[in-house]
């Protein structure tokens, strides 16, 4: 099956910091990248799609100025998270779709992020 | 907009044994994509499996086959020969098309007892 690629896995960061979650795809061209937030025992969220080469399209109550999002490439979609505070912890799980023949959707392995 | 619901937080099974985990959704289309996915401890997602609400056939995939009543808006999944490696959080998602964006279920902590 396709590979899809998140880095870093883990991450720490200090109140009022922003950090850089990258996911890539790493044998095939992704068009579109999916982004969803994890809550500790429960379900994810679709945060925003990501479309290569155009804005992403944010679901309703995210902040698109907190939660940044760039598609600059077929393989790689980056989320910033702006300015961070504890309550944005969370895990952190990307999408890619292959635009190929199967257009299955390939789930990264996570990120967890901690803002202490 | 579509909802899914799963209505059992935790279920447990012995090993060897057979269990279904349960899913309803609520959508006006009439076709569309419903998928199981698992995600152990490692927290990677793994598609387990999926269907067409256009193909009356059930699928099934090894030991997971799916109970899918489109009238009834219910897609549950069993899981036969339970194994330790199924212990696992279990999740039904909605989606319109393969590959876009999924609505997810709470989820089911399934634990498999040796």
């Amino acid at each position: 099956g396709a590979v899809v690629s998140q880095h870093p896995s883990r991450v720490i960061c200090k109140s009022g910091t922003s950090v850089k979650i990258e996911c890539r795809s790493l044998d095939f061209q992704a068009t579109t990248m999916f982004w969803y937030r994890q809550f500790p025992k429960q379900s994810l969220m679709l945060m925003a799609t990501s479309n290569e080469g155009s804005k992403a399209t944010y679901e309703q109550g995210v902040e698109k100025d907190k939660f940044l999002i760039n598609h600059a490439s077929l393989t790689l979609s980056t989320l910033t998270v702006t300015s961070a505070h504890p309550e944005d912890s969370s895990f952190y799980i990307c999408s890619a779709r292959d635009r190929g023949g199967v257009l299955q959707a390939f789930f990264g392995q996570g990120t967890r992020l901690t803002v202490v | 907009a579509q909802t899914v619901t799963q209505s059992q937080p935790e279920m447990s099974v012995q090993e060897a044994e057979t269990v279904t985990l349960s899913c309803t959704y609520d959508t006006s289309e009439s076709n569309y994509y419903l998928f199981w996915y698992k995600q152990p401890p490692s927290r990677q997602m793994i598609l387990v499996i999926r269907q067409e609400a256009y193909k009356q056939q059930n699928a099934t995939e090894n030991r997971f086959s799916v109970n899918f009543q489109k009238a009834a808006k219910s897609f549950s999944l069993k899981i036969s020969d339970s194994q330790l490696g199924d212990t696992a959080m279990y999740f039904c998602a909605f989606s319109m098309e393969y590959g876009n964006k999924l609505v997810f279920g709470a989820g089911t902590i399934l634990r498999v007892k040796s």
